[in-house]
């Protein structure tokens, strides 16, 4: 069965540093999101990206932050500068997005920790 | 701006109970789901509602959907430990794509 992936699990970075989050969606859909999640929180939208260009993103979704589909397979959330505030574990998931079919698969998470 | 909120927070209950958690929404929306999430796991999906009146039922839990009073539960039938996890409801905002999830209900079973 398909499933998204996400690398790595477990990310350690100092505060400062960028860190890139990798994802692989399922590979027939159309829209990805990234969504993160604050230990003990509940998740939250972070952006959705659709043909090649965002679709939608949140107010946490700063300039701090940028996604990119840089092959036909990959889809990536860069965070430059990070913060103590931004450890969390961040969720990619994808959809089909044709027809009525919205249903979002989640990937099994990158965790990172913010030093 | 669509709000979810999902009641109770935490849910302590013995072993071959009853119960059901509620997760109210503020907008407009026909599509609702719940995720099931281990601690420091990713959300499993259990349910997709995308209808008004949608009942689903896998094992003991079962799901319904009333998107008139913008209101979805998740009933457990005769709890086992197994269903120890934190419960999270999410809705399709309405002209998007993406999800809002509700604040999630930590399960705990208790033998």
């Amino acid at each position: 069965e398909p499933e998204v992936t996400q690398t790595p699990s477990h990310q350690v970075t100092q505060m400062g540093q960028e860190v890139i989050l990798r994802c692989v969606p399922i590979s027939n859909h159309l829209y990805f999101y990234w969504y993160r999640q604050i230990l003990g929180q509940k998740v939250e939208f972070l952006v959705s990206f659709y043909n090649n260009e965002i679709s939608e993103k949140s107010e946490i979704f700063d300039d701090q932050f940028s996604v990119e589909r840089p092959d036909g397979s990959n889809f990536t959330l860069k965070i430059r500068s990070t913060k103590l505030e931004d450890s969390a574990m961040y969720f990619c998931a994808s959809s089909d997005g044709r027809g009525s079919n919205l249903e979002q698969f989640f990937g099994p998470g990158t965790r990172l920790t913010v030093l | 701006e669509l709000k979810v909120e999902q009641n109770p927070l935490f849910l302590s209950m013995q072993e071959g109970k009853n119960y059901t958690i509620y997760c109210n929404y503020s907008t407009t929306s026909d599509r609702l789901y719940w995720y099931r999430q281990d601690p420091g796991k990713s959300l499993e999906s259990l349910f997709v509602l995308l209808s008004n009146g949608a009942v689903k039922q896998e094992g003991r839990l079962m799901a319904s959907l009333d998107t008139k009073a913008r209101l979805s539960t998740l009933h457990i039938t005769a709890a086992v430990h197994d269903l120890s996890a934190t419960y999270f409801c999410a809705v399709g905002a309405a002209g998007t794509y993406k999800y809002i999830f509700g604040t999630g209900t930590r399960l705990k079973v208790l033998a």
